[in-house]
């Protein structure tokens, strides 16, 4: 299917698991950013990247890693989930810098 | 203070009616963006801009960046309008990769 696409849409984990969510992109985007979304913080970036083996660190990024091996794949880790990292995330591409986000579905991730 | 800030947080309107969101902002921006997100969660970038205005269906986006604010108007509201809207900027600094994003107003329209 074409666009972007987060996998899993729901995750329930305990405390000290490592996860992993994916996003995948069909468009050979070269702008890829993870976000989470909380009540009273609205939309806070974790990491992004700008092409397949370049990222970098947002707002938020203690407790996740990201790899960035092919274009269309970006999976974001958090290494041993705390309960703080509960939340909703939002994965987003864009073909350019600035340009148009596209967003996935989200993942709503619950840690336990 | 938050580097974008919206307003107002909640906003009720009645079918119809002409709605305004405003989004003031602190910092220096090469693109200033309107989303919006459904009911469901769902995020769809409604305008990116960065100088004068731009209109899409009963959607417009304007921009004062001397003034560093910018408004959504709905025209004609509907129930199906009724979601979040974001305001988000792309920050100089970081060669506009970055968005830094308001924390949204809630619109209802009412029937």
């Amino acid at each position: 299917d074409a666009g972007i696409t987060q996998s899993p849409r729901y995750k329930i984990t305990e405390t000290g698991r490592q996860v992993t969510l994916m996003c995948h992109q069909t468009w050979s985007h070269s702008y890829m950013f993870w976000y989470r979304q909380d009540l009273g913080h609205g939309l806070r970036l974790i990491y992004y990247s700008a092409a397949a083996d370049i990222t970098d660190k947002g707002e938020v990024p203690d407790g996740y890693v990201v790899s960035r091996s092919k274009t269309e794949n970006f999976p974001l880790t958090l290494e041993s989930a705390t309960r703080s990292q509960t939340s909703v995330y939002f994965c987003a591409s864009s073909e350019r810098s600035p340009g148009i986000q596209y967003f996935g579905a989200g993942t709503r991730l619950s840690v336990l | 203070k938050n580097e974008v800030e919206q307003s107002p947080q909640n906003l009720t309107a009645q079918e119809g009616e002409f709605i305004t969101i405003n989004c003031s902002y602190s910092v220096g921006i090469s693109a200033l963006h309107w989303l919006q997100q459904h009911p469901g969660g769902g995020i769809v970038s409604l305008f990116m801009l960065s100088s004068g205005k731009k209109k899409h269906g009963r959607l417009i986006a304007t921009i004062n960046i001397q003034e560093k604010h910018s408004s959504l108007h709905i025209t004609a509201s509907h129930p199906r309008d009724s979601a979040v809207y974001i305001c988000a900027v792309s920050r100089w600094e970081t060669s506009g990769s970055r968005l830094t994003f308001g924390e949204g107003t809630q619109l209802t329209v009412n029937p």
